[in-house]
């Protein structure tokens, strides 16, 4: 029973190309975030929702639209793809702040490594 | 804007060692600071969080300190064994809108 799950795994494709990649929550979590790791493994913030509504958006050009048909997917499109976007993005979800002790964290899927050629 | 900094960036030490990783951050008005650990190709762990009211917290052979006013946290680890290689990542949460800001990390290696 995956808490956080992303597809593909594994993404392969050329510049200039549009690809979307899918995150599930089967957490009951209202908040959902999209993170992009770099080569050099910096782990940062790029988009949150609350609820279907967007809450973050960390300065992320406008080729990349997050979609989020019910709070329990938050969806990464990515228009016309560039070789600076090969990195691997994490989606995440987390309970409301205040719900107690270690709930206050994040729960992480297992990543998608995109690889633009 | 919250900056957290990690240092260094790697650590190579032998097995049974006991360990500090440091954590620094640059805004004090966080909700709570956690550690995360990542292996390789894998996704991230959450090992400890500590609210920003707490000093400590422990699990296992995993010991984190916060001190809040002056920006720092340690994480130390007992009697390092080699399956505590991975990348040691510290993240702070601020409570306005939920943002976690990660610091780059500390690869740790523990060699046999």
């Amino acid at each position: 029973d995956t808490a956080v799950s992303q597809t593909p795994k594994y993404l392969v494709t050329q510049m200039g190309n549009d690809k979307s990649i899918k995150c599930e929550q089967n957490l009951g979590h209202d908040t959902m975030y999209w993170y992009k790791q770099d080569s050099k493994k910096f782990l940062k913030i790029m988009f949150s929702y609350n609820n279907k509504e967007l809450i973050i958006n960390e300065t992320v050009p406008n080729r990349f639209s997050p979609k989020s048909p019910d709070k329990a997917h938050l969806n990464l499109h990515i228009n016309s793809l560039e070789l600076g976007d090969s990195a691997v993005y994490f989606c995440a979800s987390s309970p409301p702040l205040g719900s107690g002790g270690a709930g206050d964290t994040q729960y992480f899927g297992p990543g998608t490594r995109l690889t633009v050629l | 804007k919250q900056e957290v900094t990690q240092i260094p960036a790697a650590l190579s030490v032998p097995e049974g060692e006991n360990l500090v990783l440091n954590c620094s951050f640059t805004d004090s008005a966080i909700y709570n600071l956690q550690w995360f650990r990542q292996d390789p190709g894998k996704g991230l762990t959450s090992l400890l969080l500590i609210q920003s009211s707490q000093r400590e917290q422990t699990s296992g052979r995993l010991n984190a300190s916060l001190d809040k006013s002056s920006g720092r946290s340690t994480l130390y680890i007992a009697a390092s064994q080699p399956g505590d290689s991975a990348t040691y990542l510290c993240a702070v949460l601020t409570g306005a809108n939920s943002k976690l800001t990660f610091g780059k990390g500390i690869t740790l290696s523990v060699r046999p």
